[in-house]
C-alpha cells in the first residue's frame, strides 16, 4: 500500500532563517505531487505540483521553492523566511490516472 | 471567477444528533466534487467523491448530495460521534494549465460535544 511521509511535524523558525521540508512517497512510482499551504481558516492552497522528476509548476509568487531530486521525493525550501511563511503545510500525492489526491500528515511552521 | 464556498463556518451538536454541511461552488466545467475530513493538525482524508451522474452517494454514516444543476453539494452525517469532530472541506477540481487544480472550500469545523 501507498504511504506518504512528512517531516518534520512541527518547527519553529526565526525570521530570515533557511527552511527544508521533505515529503516521501512509498508504494507508487511517477506520482504527481503537491506542496501546499493552509491558513487558519482558509482553504488549502497550491503552492508548487510536479508531474516529474525536476519538473516543477509554481502556482504563487513567493520566497519559496521546490524540487523533485527523485521520483518519489518533494522537497519545500526558502533562503530566508518571512513572518508570513507561518502555516501548516501539506505534501499530497495522485496516481496521474485518478482522482483521488492524497495528503501526508503535514508540518506546522511557525516563524518567528 | 471559480470558488468553493461553505456553510456554516462553524457548528456544534450533540452526540447522537445528525447534521448537514452545505458547498456551492461556481467551478465550471465540472467533472467531480470532493468531501475531505480533515482532524485538528492533520492531513484531509477523502470520504468521498461525486461525478456529475451521482446525485447521492454514501460512505458509512456520512451520505454527500450533489445538484449539478444549482452547482450545489451536501454532507450530512448521521448519529455524529465525537469523533466526528474535524473540519468537512469541500473540493472541486478546475481544469488549468492543462492539469486538474482543486479548488478548495474554506472549511466547516464541527464540534461533537457529549
Amino acid at each position: 500500500s501507498q504511504t506518504i511521509h512528512q517531516w518534520p511535524a512541527t518547527l519553529v523558525q526565526p525570521v530570515g532563517s533557511p527552511l527544508s521540508l521533505e515529503c516521501t512517497v512509498e508504494g507508487t512510482s511517477n506520482p504527481n505531487l503537491y506542496w501546499y499551504r493552509q491558513a487558519a481558516g482558509r482553504g488549502l492552497q497550491l503552492l508548487f505540483y510536479s508531474v516529474g522528476i525536476g519538473q516543477i509548476s509554481s502556482e504563487v509568487p513567493q520566497n519559496l521553492s521546490a524540487s523533485r531530486p527523485q521520483d518519489r521525493q518533494f522537497i519545500l525550501s526558502s533562503k530566508k523566511l518571512l513572518l508570513s511563511d507561518s502555516g501548516f503545510y501539506l505534501c499530497a500525492w495522485k496516481d496521474a490516472n485518478y482522482y483521488e489526491q492524497y495528503f501526508g500528515p503535514g508540518t506546522r511552521l511557525t516563524v518567528t | 471567477k471559480n470558488q468553493v464556498e461553505q456553510s456554516p463556518q462553524s457548528l456544534i451538536i450533540l452526540e447522537g444528533k445528525n447534521c448537514t454541511l452545505q458547498c456551492n461552488y461556481t467551478v465550471s466545467p465540472f467533472s467531480n466534487l470532493r468531501w475531505y475530513k480533515q482532524d485538528t493538525g492533520r492531513g484531509p482524508v477523502s470520504l468521498t467523491i461525486m461525478t456529475f451522474s451521482e446525485n447521492t452517494k454514501s460512505n458509512g454514516r456520512y451520505t454527500a448530495t450533489l445538484d449539478a444543476d444549482t452547482k450545489q453539494s451536501s454532507l450530512h452525517i448521521t448519529a455524529s460521534q465525537l469523533s466526528d469532530s474535524a473540519s468537512y472541506i469541500c473540493v472541486v477540481p478546475m481544469f488549468s494549465g492543462g492539469y486538474n487544480k482543486l479548488i478548495f472550500g474554506a472549511g466547516t469545523r464541527l464540534a461533537v460535544h457529549p
